[in-house]
Order: C-alpha cells, then sequence, then structure tokens
C-alpha cells in the first residue's frame, strides 16, 4: 500500500519561499498525478494543484503566480515550492496521490510563517 | 470558483442509526464530478466515493454516494462505531477544485 510523507522546515519566514518535499513509499510514482492540498487552521481544505509524473501541472488560479510542483522520480518524491509567503500561507500542507480524485493522504505537516 | 457547502456542521448519532450528509454546491458540478472523504483524529485523509457515487476500493458497502447538479448526499446505512468522523465533499469538475468545510459526525 502506497504511503506518503512530507518533509521540509516548520517555519517559514515572511516573503520567503516555502519548500516541501513529499516522499512516496510502497509504490512507484510513476503513471500517477501527485498533489497539494493545504488547510489553513481553522479553515477548510484548499488544493494547490497537482502534477503528472513526467512534468504537466495544473495549479490553482488563485496561487498559481507562486506555486511550483516538481517530480523527482530517480527520488519517487515530488515537491511543492510557493513563493513569497505571508502568514496567510500558514497551514497543513498535504501531499496525496492523484490529479482530480486523491485515493491516498500524507498526513500533513504544519508549515507556520512568521519573522 | 463554485463553493460547496455541507450540511449539517455537526451531526450526533448512535451506532447502529443511519446517517445522512448533504453538499450542497454553488453552481452544477459536471459530469457529477463529485468525492468524498473521510478523516479520523490521528489518520490521513481517506477516499471514500468518487464519481458522486462510486465506492473507491476497500470502502465497505454501507457506505453510498447520491446525486447530481448541485446537491450530493453521502449516506451511512448503518454506522460502525468506526464511521464516527469527518467528512468532506470535493467537486473536480471545474478548476480550482474545491473542497465543503466538512461535517463532523459525532456519537450521541
Amino acid at each position: 500500500q502506497v504511503q506518503l510523507q512530507e518533509s521540509g522546515p516548520g517555519l517559514v519566514k515572511p516573503s520567503e519561499t516555502l519548500s516541501l518535499t513529499c516522499t512516496v513509499s510502497g509504490g512507484s510514482i510513476s503513471s500517477y498525478y501527485w498533489s497539494w492540498i493545504r488547510q489553513p487552521p481553522g479553515k477548510g481544505l484548499e488544493w494547490i494543484g497537482y502534477t503528472y509524473y513526467s512534468g504537466g501541472t495544473n495549479y490553482n488560479p488563485s496561487l498559481k503566480s507562486r506555486v511550483t510542483i516538481t517530480v523527482d522520480t530517480s527520488k519517487n518524491q515530488f515537491s511543492l515550492k510557493l513563493s513569497s509567503v505571508t502568514a496567510a500561507d500558514t497551514a497543513v500542507y498535504h501531499c496525496a496521490r492523484g490529479g482530480v480524485t486523491l485515493d491516498s493522504w500524507g498526513q500533513g505537516t504544519l508549515v507556520t510563517v512568521s519573522s | 470558483e463554485i463553493v460547496l457547502t455541507q450540511s449539517p456542521g455537526t451531526l450526533s448519532l448512535s451506532p447502529g442509526e443511519r446517517a445522512t450528509l448533504s453538499c450542497r454546491a454553488s453552481q452544477r458540478v459536471s459530469s457529477s464530478n463529485l468525492a468524498w472523504y473521510q478523516r479520523k483524529p490521528g489518520q490521513v485523509l481517506r477516499l471514500l466515493i468518487y464519481g458522486a457515487s462510486s465506492r473507491a476500493t476497500g470502502i465497505p458497502d454501507r457506505f453510498s454516494g447520491s446525486g447530481s447538479g448541485t446537491d450530493f448526499t453521502l449516506t451511512i446505512s448503518r454506522l460502525e462505531p468506526e464511521d464516527f468522523a469527518v467528512y468532506y465533499c470535493q467537486q473536480y469538475g471545474n478548476s480550482p477544485y474545491t473542497f465543503g468545510q466538512g461535517t463532523n459526525l459525532e456519537i450521541k
């Protein structure tokens, strides 16, 4: 059964770039879409975007100018970069398998934006 | 952007009872592209239903989804103790894909 695990800094300063990695175990990253979703404290889930294993992407228009999602098939990982962060980007960030329906999720990692 | 409104916010029921959770969309969801997820404390989110009514792999048949257009329902026919959790709907017919705010199904 595939498992996903997010990793990265838990604290990012305003105006800097948030960088997270999702490591996929128990299955290959190939032939699937891979997504990032976030949930700010006390708020609902927000779709960030997805990538195909071979590189095509689709991003939430509200974040598109700041988001990059990439895949490293050699490491069975995919990554999220979110630039110019503000306090509004503080959230639990989840990675998941799938581009539309998400059939496997990571536990999520809290990223706080603060100086 | 399609806004999904779930009701009720909290549903208090007893094991063995039937649960009916609602998800209403602000615009028609194309091709019934609606999914339901379950979140239990300390566990990852789990896909239950996709395409409005198709059960995901390994999901018990007490879970069923229905609806089309703007009104969708998740029904749990007979609640088991492990079913008490938070449930989210998601539409993926129109970008950006959006989620409902969740229904907390709690033990009465």
